[in-house]
């Protein structure tokens, strides 16, 4: 069945930066986009950006440009998140998400488990 | 805040059918599909409605989805105890060029 396996927790401090992994199995990692969102303590979902495993093509949500990098590792179908700064706002729980597309709609499904980054001096 | 809007909290006793409504513009829901995802206590989203009021196999007829306008809404009857959870509606949005989630709502079931 299509899966997505994300990294452990993390730590860091103040000024770090964090990658955190989301490997793919069940499908061809190729052919689907693959989407990150954030959820902080208690809060809401936040969209944070795309990557096209095919080609490595990204585009960012305007919170996190310049500081998030979405790349690809097709050899082992596996994605990776790399938050660069990092500050206490930046704790959350850090989702992969595959977009699955029919015809001109598309959403998300499935997710993966979540990584918690814990950023913290 | 969010671009698109959502009540924080709704509540309903067993058996009961409530409604969560998500409200945006022409930029994302008045162009866009919509989709739900069904947050359980300390768990990743899952996907509860796709492009409006599609169910995904697996999901109870009980959940159900519409869209008018600048708004959508899921509706779920027959409230059950393990329907207590967060509810997200997310939309593509033109302006944004990216995704939007609702703030969510929080379900509880008396």
């Amino acid at each position: 069945q299509v899966q997505l396996v994300q990294s452990g927790a993390e730590v860091k401090k103040p000024g770090a930066s964090v990658k955190v992994s989301c490997k793919a199995s069940g499908y061809t990692f190729t052919r689907y986009y693959m989407h990150w969102v954030r959820q902080a303590p208690g809060q809401g979902l936040e969209w944070m950006g795309i990557i096209n495993p095919s080609d490595g093509t990204t585009s960012y949500a305007q919170n996190f440009q310049g500081r998030v990098t979405l790349t690809r590792d097709t050899s082992t179908s596996t994605v990776y998140m790399e938050l660069s700064s990092l500050r206490s706002e930046d704790t959350a729980v850090y989702y992969c998400a595959r977009l699955t597309v029919a015809g001109l709609y598309n959403w998300f499904d499935p997710w993966g488990q979540g990584t918690l980054v814990t950023v913290s001096s | 805040q969010s671009v698109v809007t959502q009540s924080p909290s709704a509540s309903g006793t067993p058996g009961q059918r409530v409604t969560i409504s998500c409200s945006g513009s022409t930029s994302n829901i008045g162009s866009n599909t919509i989709n739900w995802y069904q947050q359980l206590p300390g768990t990743a989203p899952k996907l509860l409605i796709y492009t409006n009021n599609q169910r995904p196999s697996g999901v109870p007829d009980r959940f159900s989805g519409s869209k008018s306008g600048t708004s959508a809404s899921l509706a779920i009857s027959g409230l059950q105890s393990e329907d207590e959870a967060d509810y997200y509606c997310a939309v593509w949005d033109d302006s944004l060029n990216g995704w939007v989630f609702g703030g969510g709502t929080k379900l509880t079931v008396l």
